[in-house]
């Protein structure tokens, strides 16, 4: 069965700095990758997402993500944090389980940002 | 694009009284969606599969008779929480999955509902 492991549960940038998330997965197969982020009280966005091709995905909001197969891992990244990127921040994978394509999320990072 | 919807967006109830939350694609049609749960601080819990025009699996430890899901048509699923208790207090979120040009499936998240029971 697949996983994913988010290492930080809580990680704190000042804004204008970067940022990095970290995700580890377990899949037997190529996996499909995403990242969303989630608001208090709402629910999730979708920033980005990887099935194959180019392993440097790019984002919504100005994030970018690299699939390494080698690492199993794929970090989302940003060059420069804003206030308003202060969220929940999941990584999941998806494995077919017959018809129905599941999503199996990390725990998930909570980002803070300081000005 | 790719928009779905959830109603209610809050709702309180007494306990033993059943709930009915919505899930619409707005600009898309879903074969399938999902229903979650999740526990404040926590990551989302699968509950169960919602296929259209058939039965809804359910998780492994999810009462398919509490949670009922029906999934009339390609833009709408329902889940009905039933004689609810406070123990079933927690945020509901729903997903529809849009099938992509190379067969590649994304779900789309709705903004969620907070159940509370009293």
């Amino acid at each position: 069965a697949q996983s994913v492991t988010q290492p930080d549960i809580h990680i704190t940038v000042s804004e204008g700095a970067s940022l990095e998330l970290r995700c580890n997965y377990s899949y037997g197969a190529t996996p499909y990758l995403f990242w969303y982020v989630q608001s208090p009280g709402q629910g999730l966005q979708l920033l980005l997402k990887y099935f194959s091709g180019d392993t440097l995905v790019q984002g919504i909001k100005g994030f970018e993500a690299e699939f390494k197969r080698s690492q199993s891992s794929f970090n989302l990244r940003k060059p420069s944090v804003h206030w308003s990127d202060a969220a929940e921040y999941f990584c999941a994978v998806e494995g077919d389980t017959g018809t129905a394509s599941k999503l199996t999320f990390g725990t998930g990072t909570r980002l803070q940002v300081t000005l | 694009g790719a928009v779905v919807s959830q109603h209610p967006s809050w709702v309180i109830c007494k306990s033993g009284t059943s709930v009915k939350i919505e899930c619409r694609s707005l600009d898309f049609q879903a074969t399938t969606m999902f229903w979650y749960r999740q526990f404040p601080k926590q990551s989302l819990m699968l509950m169960a599969t919602s296929n259209e025009g058939s039965k809804a699996t359910y998780e492994q430890g999810v009462e398919k008779d509490k949670f009922l899901i029906n999934h009339a048509s390609l833009t709408l699923s329902t889940l009905t929480v039933t004689s609810a208790h406070p123990e079933d207090s927690s945020f509901y979120i729903c997903s529809a999955s849009l099938l992509g040009l190379a067969g590649e499936d994304t779900q789309y998240f709705g903004p969620g509902t907070r159940l509370t029971v009293l």
